[in-house]
């Protein structure tokens, strides 16, 4: 059973550039899509962006190219960037690996916030 | 429109049957996959696909789709069902999208 387990900054400023990383244990990290999920109350769940092993990406239009998923296959490791960050962008952040266009393992949730 | 629409709070009383629903345009052509999530906790994939229920997931959860609608439905509901259920699916461009979410009570 895969387990996804991330960690990074949970207080930014304004401006500044968010920056999450996920770990994937016990399970393949070839042949999946991995991506971020984000999550406020006032909007619920959004998809922030996946990408496949061999690099091809697709992210949310709504975040105008601000964001971008890298992966890092010798640690099984994949990671969010999301730059020029505003009080909007407060929220839980979850990774997640995609299985036949599902979402079907979440890691524990990061909760970032965005304050001056 | 890609958007997915939710009731936003369903009950139903413990032992009895309870549906939910998630309404868009491109449900016509892409399956929704339906998420439970508790409080503090992260969400769980309970269906996908036409009525598919990863492993560990009781058999008194099913989906159905008809029309621009999908359905979760359960059968036989449980007080630990109680919880928020999100569906999501995706639209032409691969763009994946999720509906506002219902809060299913258990009474």
């Amino acid at each position: 059973q895969v387990q996804l387990r991330q960690w990074g900054a949970g207080l930014l400023t304004p401006s500044e550039t968010l920056s999450l990383t996920c770990g994937v244990y016990g399970g393949s990290f070839s042949g999946y899509r991995w991506g971020w999920v984000r999550q406020t109350p006032e909007k619920g769940l959004e998809w922030i962006g996946e990408m496949i092993d061999g690099g091809y990406s697709n992210y949310n239009p709504s975040l105008k190219s601000r964001a971008a998923i890298s992966m890092d296959r010798s640690k099984n490791q994949f990671s969010l960037s999301l730059t020029s960050v505003t009080a909007a962008d407060t929220a839980v952040y979850y990774c997640v690996r995609l299985y036949t266009a599902a979402f079907d393992s979440w890691g524990q949730g990061t909760l970032v916030s965005v304050s001056s | 429109s890609s958007e997915l629409t939710q009731d936003p709070a369903v009950s139903v009383a413990l032992g009895q049957t309870v549906t939910i629903t998630c309404r868009g345009d491109n449900l016509r052509t892409y399956f929704a996959n339906w998420y439970q999530q508790r409080p503090g906790q992260a969400p769980v994939l309970v269906i996908y696909g036409q009525n598919t229920r990863p492993s560990g997931i009781p058999d008194r959860f099913s989906g159905s789709r008809s029309g621009n609608t999908a359905s979760l439905t359960i059968t036989g509901t449980q007080a630990e069902d109680e919880a928020d259920y999100y569906c999501q699916s995706r639209d032409t461009s691969e763009k994946r999208v999720f509906g506002g979410g219902t809060k299913l009570t258990v009474l």
